[in-house]
């Protein structure tokens, strides 16, 4: 089993439509949580930060449930440039050095259309 | 706001060949990453320095090395590249140390050719 799974889509939205998605992690260890977003052939960028009282961030909002192991993401009134793939990834504190580790679900692609 | 930057952004190799992928960043983060990332697959970390000074390995780190030159600097060697190497490249840091539950921040990336 993957430690980190979303579900890959495409999820195809019409414009001004909600989208959302899960993620699902497996170790109860897991420290924090972001959503960040991949363009085509580009870096990822962190999107948001996800805290345990969930949070929004304009059109997007972020919910952690620690009890099922599992982070959303909504995106409302979405645009034609909200296309993208979105990373789930979970930070774990390394205890033995003084860094931390990501690891990143394979990704949620999302594509709008007018 | 350079931020992260990688180079070469492109690279052509023969198998065989050798070559140092350069990776600075100009946030004074204590730690910095290598990833690469496959068609179809998530990012997956080859080697990580949690500080200055130290290097440990992540999930696939065969067939390649790493230095940390300094606390700006971050590289990854390929000794003999391999076909199987072929893929793209992503350098990422972060504050790390106490602050360890803050996000990476991503090069653009290098994409590496190998014949």
């Amino acid at each position: 089993r993957k430690e980190v799974e979303q579900d890959p889509g495409p999820f195809n939205v019409p414009e001004g439509a909600t989208v959302a998605f899960n993620c699902t992690y497996s170790n109860s260890a897991s420290q924090s949580f972001f959503w960040y977003r991949q363009d085509c052939r580009k870096e990822p960028k962190l999107l948001m930060s996800v805290y345990s009282s969930g949070n929004e961030d304009g059109r997007f909002t972020a919910q952690l449930n620690r009890a099922s192991q599992y982070i959303s993401l909504l995106i409302r009134d979405s645009k034609l440039s909200d296309s993208a793939t979105y990373l789930c990834v979970v930070n774990y504190i390394l205890i033995k050095a003084a860094g931390n580790k990501l690891t990143f679900g394979g990704g949620t692609r999302v594509l709008v259309k007018p | 706001n350079a931020g992260v930057t990688q180079t070469p952004k492109f690279q052509v190799l023969k198998t065989g060949q050798s070559m140092t992928l350069q990776c600075a960043q100009d946030m004074n983060h204590n730690s910095m990453y290598w990833y690469r990332q496959d068609p179809g697959m998530g990012l997956r970390l080859i080697y990580y320095s949690a500080s200055e000074g130290t290097t440990d390995k992540g999930e696939v780190p065969n067939g390649y090395n790493v230095s940390r030159l300094n606390k700006r600097e971050f590289s990854l060697r390929l000794e003999s590249a391999a076909p199987s190497q072929t893929s793209v490249y992503f350098c990422a840091s972060s504050s790390g140390g106490a602050r360890r539950n803050q996000p990476q921040h991503f090069g653009d990336g290098t994409r590496l050719s190998i014949l």
